[in-house]
């Protein structure tokens, strides 16, 4: 299968802070990312999506200045998580798929830590 | 509303067989997929129905009945490293996956 790179692993960071979370397709492009948070014993919630070139489409509840979302190119996606703070601390995923297809490949996914 | 349905926890014995369920109601569908996850990690793709029937692929098999909104899995010879979430996912008219909560599989020796 197609390979995405998501990086880094795992993150600690201060309180205030920002954090950028980087998602590349390695050997398709991606034209649709897809950015998902998942706690603890819990299902993955789908954060945004967002289509190489446009401006990403958030879910309601989500907050567009605070997890801004890049996908300036057909191989990479960037997530930014601005002023963190400690309920932030969460496990965020990505997935990409590449035109039509029905099928979308993960990142390995960052545990961020807020501290 | 959108509603996926799957049992939050199931114990099984080491080469046993093990049948986890699914239910889903969703606007409009475009198929049904299956993920295993363990624990810190992302999700790994098991499998994906779109038509009435059973997928069999090797020790996994995925049936789909579209008209009860119904879907299992089914792992055979179980082995140690089963033991993992398996996640349930419906794909709705507009192409996004709608998640299951997870089924905790745990396997026992």
């Amino acid at each position: 299968g197609a390979v995405v790179s998501q990086h880094p692993s795992w993150v600690i960071c201060k309180s205030g802070t920002s954090v950028k979370i980087e998602c590349r397709s390695l050997d398709f492009q991606a034209t649709t990312m897809f950015w998902y948070r998942q706690f603890p014993k819990q299902s993955l919630m789908l954060m945004a999506t967002s289509n190489e070139g446009s401006k990403a489409t958030y879910e309601q509840g989500v907050e567009k200045d605070k997890f801004l979302i890049n996908h300036a190119s057909l191989t990479l996606s960037t997530l930014t998580v601005t002023s963190a703070h400690p309920e932030d601390s969460s496990f965020y995923i990505c997935s990409a798929k590449q035109g039509a297809d029905t099928e979308a490949f993960f990142g390995q996914g960052t545990r961020l830590t807020v501290v | 509303g959108q509603n996926i349905d799957q049992p939050t926890e199931m114990t099984a014995t080491e080469g046993a067989i093990v049948q986890i369920n699914c239910t889903y109601q969703t606007s409009g569908f475009n198929g049904l997929f299956w993920y295993q996850q363990h624990a810190g990690e992302a999700p790994t793709f098991l499998s994906y129905n779109v038509l009435d029937g059973l997928e069999e692929k090797g020790r996994f098999s995925s049936f789909l009945s579209r008209s009860k909104g119904y879907s299992y899995l089914l792992l055979k010879e179980l082995q140690m490293k089963d033991s993992a979430s398996y996640l349930c996912a419906s794909m709705d008219s507009n192409y996004q996956l709608i998640w299951g909560a997870g089924t905790k599989l745990i396997i026992k020796p």
